[in-house]
């Protein structure tokens, strides 16, 4: 199975400040077809986890422009410019390149 | 607009059978996969498996045989079905429309 290992973030982050979350894959994400095969999730407290990006990189309807993907085949990045209230939760990474899809173990935001 | 709801026993005993069901409203099961994560103490967020738009179907193949996945199309409901369960099974079960659109989960808890 893919192992997807996310990093933590200092917390409390002041509220306006940006946050940038990792998480990377044991096996390249990138098809042959030119897409990688991450999404990243948030679940804020007693929710269901929420799409934010996916294909790495791109927005979900309805997602702030302040979220952003970008990364490599195995190294990746969500960056969340001037983080607010709402943003506080736990946020995933997720591979589905290969069965069985698996996620990271989730990286905890709070706000300042 | 797009709506899923699980509903499910709440509280099992162990070695017997899980069953919840998943109703959706909004789009049609013919058009899209539906898939089933649960949500556990000990492994965090575990995909399950799928049923595609052409109703085959897809598991993780940690639940071996365990795990069923079926729909009713004409009643738009989607079924998992789980054997054998064990304490460890104990979680929040969701289920999905693709990535986009997740149910507020139902909470299962095995236990005699």
């Amino acid at each position: 199975d893919i192992v997807m290992t996310q990093g933590a973030l200092p917390n409390p982050v002041p509220s306006g400040e940006s946050a940038s979350i990792t998480c990377q894959s044991s096996k390249s994400l990138l098809h042959s077809n030119g897409k990688t095969y991450l999404n990243w999730y948030l679940q804020r407290p007693g929710q269901s986890p929420q799409l934010l990006i996916y294909w790495m990189s791109t927005r979900a309807s309805g997602v702030s422009d302040r979220f952003s993907g970008s990364g490599s085949g195995t190294d990746f990045t969500l960056k969340i410019s001037s983080v607010e209230a709402e943003d506080v939760g736990v946020y995933y990474c997720q591979q589905f390149l290969e069965y069985p899809f698996t996620f990271g173990s989730g990286t905890k935001l709070e706000i300042k | 607009q797009v709506q899923l709801k699980e509903t499910g026993p709440g509280l099992v005993q162990p070695t017997q059978t899980l069953s919840i069901t998943c109703t959706v409203s909004g789009f049609s099961l013919t058009s899209y996969y539906m898939q089933w994560v649960r949500q556990t103490p000990g492994k965090g967020l575990e995909w399950m498996g799928f049923i595609r738009s052409g109703g085959s179907t897809e598991y993780n193949s940690e639940f071996k045989s365990r795990l069923s996945i079926s729909r009713d199309t004409s009643k738009n409901q989607v079924f998992l079905k789980m054997n054998s369960l064990k304490t460890e099974d104990t979680g929040v079960y969701y289920c999905a429309r693709d990535n986009s659109y997740w149910g507020q989960g139902v909470m299962v808890t095995v236990s005699s």
